[in-house]
């Protein structure tokens, strides 16, 4: 079964501070997507950060970055300077094929 | 700006009245999601049109139906809401080409209340 989860529901960090995040999935496919979704209290679901499994290279934007471990089957989410802004749930999902799954989420709450 | 939408934002519903929610995307993706997201859980998807092939997952109740007449618009029509049908609907899109392949892009949602 192909799986995704998220072992932390809830986390908070300091403003400035640099927090992480955990996933990781099961799968026996070998191409495949992983993303990070954010959804603020009450707001849009959107993207922060896809990573292509055949691409070795850690993705990053800005201040968000990921550590992919392949062989782990680990997709962590470092975010850098933390801000008020990104108080929000964060999703962890996987694709693969025509199958789509979403870990349960981590609610990150920044405190100024 | 390129986007998918939502209508209505809100829509209240009588326990057994059917309901229709809709959604359009001027992104032209081949592809179209509906999931149903109860608080604070994750998106649970309920079926995805590749064009016009229509994909059900094995769980989603036969009282969820869906309509995605052309490219642009896809409706979710529930047949008989129960109370256990309130929650917020998202809709979502994406393309199996380009750099951002699979990526997938939200609607605001409808939060749907069952009376």
């Amino acid at each position: 079964a192909q799986t995704v989860t998220q072992s932390q529901p809830e986390m908070s960090v300091q403003e400035a501070e640099t927090v992480t995040l955990s996933c990781t999935y099961d799968t026996s496919e070998n191409n495949y997507y992983l993303f990070w979704y954010k959804q603020p209290p009450s707001r849009q679901m959107i993207l922060v950060i896809r990573q292509e499994a055949y691409k070795q290279q850690n993705a990053t934007e800005n201040r968000f970055s990921v550590n992919f471990q392949k062989a782990a089957k680990s997709f962590s989410l470092k975010i850098s300077d933390s801000q008020l802004g990104d108080t929000a749930m964060y999703f962890c999902a996987f694709i693969t094929g025509n199958q789509f799954y979403f870990g349960t989420g981590t609610s990150l709450t920044v405190i100024p | 700006d390129a986007m998918v939408i939502q209508n209505p934002r809100y829509q209240v519903t009588q326990f057994g009245k059917p309901v229709t929610l809709s959604c359009s995307q001027t992104l032209n993706h081949n592809v179209m999601y509906w999931y149903q997201q109860k608080s604070s859980q994750a998106p649970k998807l309920l079926f995805h049109y590749y064009d016009k092939d229509f994909n059900n997952e094995a769980d989603t109740p036969d009282n969820f139906q869906s309509r995605r007449p052309n490219t642009s618009f896809c409706f979710l029509d529930i047949r008989s809401p129960g109370l256990g049908d309130a929650a917020m609907y998202l809709c979502a899109t994406s393309s199996r080409q380009g750099a951002y392949r699979e990526t997938q892009y939200f609607g605001p949602g409808t939060r749907l209340l069952v009376l």
